[in-house]
């Protein structure tokens, strides 16, 4: 039963260039959730999917966004990318649906230097 | 704004003590409340999950105590190892229509298990 996998591991990319994150939810899952996490901080929610739709979302900007696709995976896009954009990006599966589970599952992330 | 925060920010402990980390929360429609691991480059792991309506859960080798009249959550690890070197972190999550799906991080305790 594989967990929640992201891709791709490791990103460099400049000020003002645009990234693509993916994400694809632990088997049975329905539910995406993005996290940013600052060196030696805790994670911040940015937003939430389900019904490939956002649900939820937190106080970011919107350079800032997502999308959810049919087989319930998920991308985070963030534009214009500045300095503080450095940092880790976390998905975390859940379901909403058959099987509910308020449990949020994370993956290993992938990290995001801006220079 | 609402927030979840920790007493300690490091906790060293010698092998096969007991460890203790404490957390405290300001959101009193919190329902719902998770521990996770973090270890160095890694995503989140679940430890163990606490509902509301109860005060004190067990798993193997951890207890999640939660003390909702002064907004208190606490991590006991039991014959603590080595092994359980990492960051911990608690997390909360709002009743359905207050904060649905989010999760609100606490900074995190320093965990370092000395043989």
């Amino acid at each position: 039963d594989a967990g929640v996998t992201q891709s791709p591991t490791h990103l460099i990319k400049t000020r003002g260039q645009q990234v693509t994150l993916r994400c694809s939810p632990k088997s049975g899952h329905d539910t995406v959730s993005w996290y940013q996490q600052a060196l030696g901080q805790g994670p911040q929610f940015i937003f939430q999917y389900y019904e490939e739709e956002e649900r939820q979302r937190g106080n970011f900007p919107d350079r800032f966004s997502g999308h959810q696709f049919p087989n319930y995976s998920s991308e985070l896009n963030v534009n214009a990318l500045l300095l503080g954009d450095s940092a880790l990006y976390l998905c975390a599966s859940s379901s909403v649906g058959t099987g509910h589970t308020d449990t949020q599952y994370f993956g290993p992330g992938t990290r995001l230097t801006v220079l | 704004g609402e927030s979840v925060g920790l007493h300690l920010p490091t906790l060293s402990v010698q092998e096969g003590d007991n460890s203790i980390i404490n957390c405290a929360y300001s959101n009193s429609a919190s329902d719902y409340f998770i521990w996770y691991k973090q270890e160095s480059g890694k995503g989140p792991q679940f430890i163990i999950d606490i509902r509301s309506n109860m005060d004190k859960r067990q798993g193997q080798r951890v207890t999640v105590l939660l003390n909702k009249t002064v907004k208190h959550l606490s991590l006991q690890i039991a014959a603590t190892q080595p092994g359980d070197s990492a960051v911990y972190f608690c997390a909360e999550k709002g009743g359905l229509g207050t904060s649905y799906g989010k999760l609100t991080f606490g900074q995190g305790t320093i965990l370092t298990v000395h043989p």
